[in-house]
C-alpha cells in the first residue's frame, strides 16, 4: 500500500536554529515528490518537485532533496516567518490512480525569534 | 483575480441545508480538485476533473455532488451532511491530471455542520 510518512510531528527551532525535516515514502514507483508550505487557514503553497533520487532543490532557506526511500526538507538558519506546517505528497508512475497525489500529514513548524 | 480562489471562506450549515462551494482558477488549467482537510489528518482526495469530465471518485458519499461546468470552475454541492463533514474544503488546479502534476491550491473553505 502507497504510504507517506512525516517526522516529525512538531518541530519547534529557535531562530537561526537549522534543522531538517523528513518525509519517507513507500509507493509502486515514482513519478515525483512534492513540497508545500501550508499557513493556518490557508491552502498549501506549493514549493517544491523531486523527480529522481539525488535531485536537489533550494528556494531561499529551504533546501529539498530526495533518495529512493525518502526526502528531507533543510532548513537553514530560520525565521519566525517560516513557521507554517510542511506537507509532502508522492505522485504514482502507473498503476490505479497513478496521477493523484498521497498526502502525508505533515510537520508543524514553530520558529522563535 | 489570480491563482485559485474559493467562495465562501466559511460556512455553516444545518445537517438539512443545501449549499454550494465554488471554485475557479485562473491559470489556464485543465484538471481540477477537491480535497477534504481534517485535524490530524492527511489530505483527502474527493473528485478529479479533466477537461471537464471526472476521472475520480475517490469514494466520497452521495451527499457530495461535484459539477465542472468548464476547465476554469469547479462546484461542490452539499445536501444532509453530518457532522463529521465539518472540514476545511480545498479546490485545487493543474495543467493535466495524471502527468507532471504540481497542483495549485485555493485558500479553502471551512465547513461547519451544526
Amino acid at each position: 500500500e502507497d504510504q507517506v510518512t512525516q517526522s516529525p510531528e512538531a518541530l519547534r527551532l529557535q531562530e537561526g536554529e537549522s534543522s531538517s525535516l523528513n518525509c519517507s515514502y513507500t509507493v509502486s514507483g515514482l513519478r515525483g515528490l512534492f513540497w508545500y508550505r501550508q499557513d493556518p487557514g490557508k491552502g498549501p503553497e506549493f514549493l517544491f518537485t523531486l523527480y529522481s533520487a539525488g535531485e536537489e532543490k533550494e528556494k531561499e532557506r529551504l533546501k529539498a532533496t530526495l533518495t529512493k526511500k525518502e526526502s528531507f526538507l533543510h532548513i537553514t538558519a530560520p525565521k519566525p516567518e517560516d513557521s507554517a506546517t510542511y506537507l509532502c505528497a508522492v505522485q504514482r508512475s502507473y498503476g490505479g490512480s497513478q496521477g493523484n497525489l498521497i498526502f502525508g500529514k505533515g510537520t508543524k513548524l514553530s520558529v522563535k525569534p | 483575480e489570480t491563482g485559485v480562489t474559493q467562495t465562501p471562506r466559511h460556512l455553516v450549515m444545518g445537517m438539512t441545508n443545501k449549499k454550494s462551494l465554488k471554485c475557479e482558477q485562473h491559470l489556464g488549467h485543465n484538471a481540477m480538485y477537491w480535497y477534504k482537510q481534517s485535524a490530524k489528518k492527511p489530505l483527502e482526495l474527493m473528485f478529479v476533473y479533466n477537461f471537464k469530465e471526472q476521472t475520480e471518485n475517490n469514494s466520497v458519499p452521495s451527499r457530495f455532488s461535484p459539477e465542472c461546468p468548464n476547465s476554469s470552475h469547479l462546484f461542490l454541492h452539499l445536501h444532509t451532511l453530518q457532522p463529521e463533514d465539518s472540514a476545511l474544503y480545498l479546490c485545487a488546479s493543474s495543467q493535466l491530471a495524471g502527468i507532471y502534476n504540481e497542483q495549485f491550491f485555493g485558500p479553502g473553505t471551512r465547513l461547519t455542520v451544526l
